[in-house]
This record gives structure tokens, sequence and C-alpha cells, in this order.
């Protein structure tokens, strides 16, 4: 019962190409984010989901695509990487929107030749 | 241009001493204050939070200060142990818990030397 995991944690992909980075939880948790932490910078939200098929922009979301057909599911998709897509990937869940109550996954790092 | 900075990108201290990290943010709508704390190849997570209304707030070893009319916020850590070397993100929110208007900082590398 790992909670909430990423997959996969680690992904080189080269620039143009399609990548979908996997986000699972088992608590049935409503509502589920992507960041993304680049060197120097913090987490920036890109996409949140309040329940499954509600799901609404964050502060980055140009280039990125999230669906969420299932409660336990978020994946997000990079339609055609570019380099500036290189960052580390976080998904969090939690019962509400409230940050007290959020997990996060251990991450995906992404990077695009 | 960042609204939460964390300029000091790593701090080492002694073991049992205090550790302080600081914060400061240029945004007056920010009403909400939190800390998270990152382990390698981990994720980060929730430490400790303070409301705009208040000036202090504790949590065994944790404190965090905040001073509004500076704009700046602080998390103490007393006593430093070797477990807390992590990375510490301080963030705010215009609302107070609200996940969707966080701005984080870049966080500092906390070192506690045993």
């Amino acid at each position: 019962d790992a909670g909430i995991t990423q997959s996969p944690r680690y992904k080189i992909t080269e620039t143009g190409r399609q990548v979908t980075l996997m986000c699972h939880q088992t608590w049935s948790h409503s509502y589920m984010f992507w960041y993304r932490q680049d060197l120097g910078h913090g987490l920036r939200l890109i996409y949140y989901s309040a329940a499954a098929d509600i799901t609404d922009k964050g502060e980055v979301p140009d280039g990125y695509v999230v669906s969420r057909s299932k409660t336990e599911n978020f994946p997000l998709t990079l339609e055609s990487a570019t380099r500036s897509q290189t960052s580390v990937y976080f998904c969090a869940t939690g019962w509400t929107a409230s940050t007290d109550t959020q997990y996060f996954g251990p991450g995906t790092r992404l990077t695009v030749l | 241009d960042q609204q939460v900075k964390q300029n000091s990108p790593s701090l080492s201290v002694q073991e049992g001493r205090i550790s302080i990290l600081n914060c400061d943010y240029t945004n007056s709508m920010f009403d909400y204050f939190l800390w998270y704390k990152k382990y390698p190849a981990e994720g980060p997570t929730f430490l400790i939070s303070i409301s705009s209304i208040k000036d202090k707030n504790e949590d065994g070893r944790f404190t965090v200060f905040l001073n509004k009319s500076a704009k700046h916020l602080s998390l103490h850590i007393v006593p430093s142990q070797p477990g807390d070397s992590a990375v510490y993100f301080c963030a705010a929110s215009p609302v107070a818990g609200s996940a969707r208007q966080l701005t984080f900082g870049s966080g500092t590398q906390l070192t506690v030397l045993p």
C-alpha cells in the first residue's frame, strides 16, 4: 500500500516526442495535483483535479495535457516535449484543496534532449 | 519575478544548535504561509503553517515567525538534529490553505552536522 506512486521515476526523451507521466493513489482522495520543480525555483502548479472528469489549469499549463477518468489515476502528458520541460515533476493528492492535507509523490525526473 | 524568495540556498548547523531558515515575500495579498521539508528522492511534506493574524506558531522543535511589516518569515528548529538535514521550502497563499494558489520559494538545503 504505497499511497501515492509515480512512474517512471526517471525518463529521458527527445524533443518533439510525446511523454506521459503517471500518478496513482490508493487513498481515493478527491484532489490531485501536478507540479514541476526547476533548479533555482520552487514548485509550480501545472494542473489540478477536484474529482474524476474535473480538471483545471494551474500556473504553468502550456504544453501539458491531463485527464482523470478514474479517481485513482491522474496522468500528465507532454504532447510534444521541449527542452524547457526538463524538470522534476511531483504529483500530490488530498481529500480537499487544502495545503495542510496534501501528500506528495516521490517525483519523476524528466530530461528532454 | 519571484514573489517568494529564499536567499540562502544552503545552511550548515551543528547538531544541538538552532537552525534559522529565512523567507521573504513581496505580495501583500499573501495571507497564509507554510514550510515544507523534502528529503532526496522523496516528495515534499508539510511541516508547519502560520496565518497572517498570528506572528508565531510552534510545533515541537519547529517554530515559524511572521513579520508582516517586513514581509518576512523564518523557521526556527531547536535543537537541530541530523535527521533534520533536508531541503526546506517556504510557500505562501492569498487564501488560507489553498493548494491551488500556492507560491513556493526555491528552497534552502539544511545540513545538520553531528
